[in-house]
């Protein structure tokens, strides 16, 4: 049971550049979001899904859309890199079936754009 | 808008200490309270997590209480050790929402 992984771990872009961060979770879970975060301002959320197909924005979508094709897979691209994506990347994983929805999380992505 | 601070933003105990970090937010309306903690480098382990409902929760050495009107939660740390240095997190789902806003952490730093 290897929990919530993410790929790949470190990265550096040059500015315009795409990439695709996977996440990748085995406990069966419904709900999916990716965190950025920043010294001095914690994980903000920038998108999340409640289920297979579904995604939705949190609080800093822009320069970034995910998609959800797979239950236990939850993509995050950057279409054309900006210096202000520097950040580390966690993405974290929930279920309701005990009804607390507890997040798990990934050891983050570290990005780097020049 | 749901706001979560954390104060102090770092600390430093001796070792053997009991300690109190805390976690303060503005809307009261909210479903649970996760506290984690962060390794330099490394990601967000669950420590504690309270239902709305619940006013503590205990594991080993923590102990994490939450009291919603008065919009805190803390995270007590009995006999405390090298090894617990870290940034200790919290987080915040409000009610009718999958959204969890988080707080910037407290960095602890237990001496030997």
């Amino acid at each position: 049971n290897a929990g919530v992984t993410q790929t790949p771990k470190f990265r550096v872009l040059k500015t315009g550049q795409s990439m695709t961060l996977l996440c990748a979770q085995d406990m069966n879970h419904e709900y999916m979001y990716w965190y950025r975060q920043d010294p001095g301002m914690g994980l903000r959320l920038i998108h999340y899904s409640v289920g297979e197909g579904t995604t939705a924005k949190g609080e800093v979508p822009d320069g970034y859309n995910v998609s959800r094709l797979k239950k236990q897979n939850f993509l995050l691209g950057l279409e054309s890199a900006a210096p202000s994506q520097t950040s580390v990347y966690f993405c974290a994983s929930s279920s309701p079936d005990r009804g607390d929805y507890e997040q798990y999380f990934g050891p983050g992505t570290r990005l780097t754009v020049t | 808008k749901q706001e979560v601070t954390q104060i102090p933003a770092a600390l430093s105990v001796p070792e053997g200490e009991n300690l109190v970090l805390n976690c303060s937010f503005t809307d009261s309306a909210i479903y649970n309270l996760q506290w984690f903690r962060q390794d330099p480098g490394k990601g967000l382990t669950s420590l504690l997590l309270i239902q709305s409902s619940q006013r503590e929760q205990t594991s080993g050495r923590l102990n994490a209480s939450l009291d919603k009107s008065s919009g805190r939660s803390t995270l007590y740390i009995a006999a405390s050790q090298p090894g617990d240095s870290a940034t200790y997190l919290c987080a915040v789902r409000g009610s009718g929402t999958y959204k969890y806003i988080f707080g910037t952490g407290t960095r602890l730093k237990v001496l030997a």
